[in-house]
């Protein structure tokens, strides 16, 4: 079946711009995660949500960082005024209900770069 | 915090057995993971073990868990140039747990196998 898929695949912007990402988790998984990965500080968690639970959301650098689910399944990252050191690469994770609800699957992820 | 370190760098022999390493400190990590991550891909799940096993068995892989040294291994046997790529050694909490779901990554251990 389909995997995880995320949108752009690549996005270039000005520092100080707005830019939103795209993902869509695998069907019927309830779990939602985002992560970045960079040279510098590696694989970070961002956000987590799960169902209608109240977002896990320790893990966004800055308020500039925002996230939403719509419906339960498309997720929505934003970052606002873009800043040079958010350059990296988003990935995007979902994971199903039930007792494999430890298995995060990965989306291919988007490149960000901030000029 | 979690905390998870790995060795940098790898360099097998094809045909030879690869070893990976790891450790954490978080002592109440519930679930252990092994990711892979090609080159321009995203992060492909390999094999998990709970915290409560010691030994996993999965084709070519074997997982070996020491929870009282908290060091985890992954060894992949007749180890092939397809296997080059970068390996990610990754804790979370179980059910419960504040940072349930939550994954916590080491920093990737570059496995370069020569023919």
């Amino acid at each position: 079946g389909a995997g995880v898929s995320q949108s752009p695949s690549n996005k270039v912007t000005e520092k100080g711009k707005d830019v939103e990402l795209r993902c869509d988790p695998i069907s019927g998984h309830t779990a939602l995660y985002w992560y970045r990965q960079s040279l510098g500080q590696g694989l970070e968690f961002l956000i987590y949500f799960q169902g209608n639970s109240a977002p896990d959301k320790s893990g966004l650098p800055s308020d500039r960082f925002s996230a939403e689910r719509t419906g339960g399944s498309v997720s929505t990252l934003t970052i606002q005024r873009t800043q040079q050191e958010d350059s990296a690469v988003y990935l995007c994770a979902s994971s199903p209900p039930g007792h494999l609800s430890y298995e995060q699957y990965f989306g291919p992820g988007t490149r960000l770069t901030v000029t | 915090g979690e905390d998870v370190e790995q060795s940098l760098f790898l360099s097998v022999r094809e045909g030879d057995s690869s070893v990976i390493n790891c450790t954490y400190t978080d002592s109440s990590s519930t679930y252990l993971y092994w990711y892979k991550q090609e080159p321009g891909a995203g992060l492909q799940l390999l094999t998990y073990i709970f915290s409560n096993m010691d030994m996993k068995q999965d084709q070519r892989l074997t997982v070996l868990l020491n929870k009282k040294d908290k060091h985890l291994s992954l060894r992949i046997a007749d180890t092939q140039t397809g296997d080059s790529a970068i390996y990610f050694c990754a804790e979370s909490a179980g059910a419960g747990g504040t940072s349930y779901g939550k994954l916590t990554f080491g920093q990737g251990t570059i496995l370069t196998v020569h023919p």
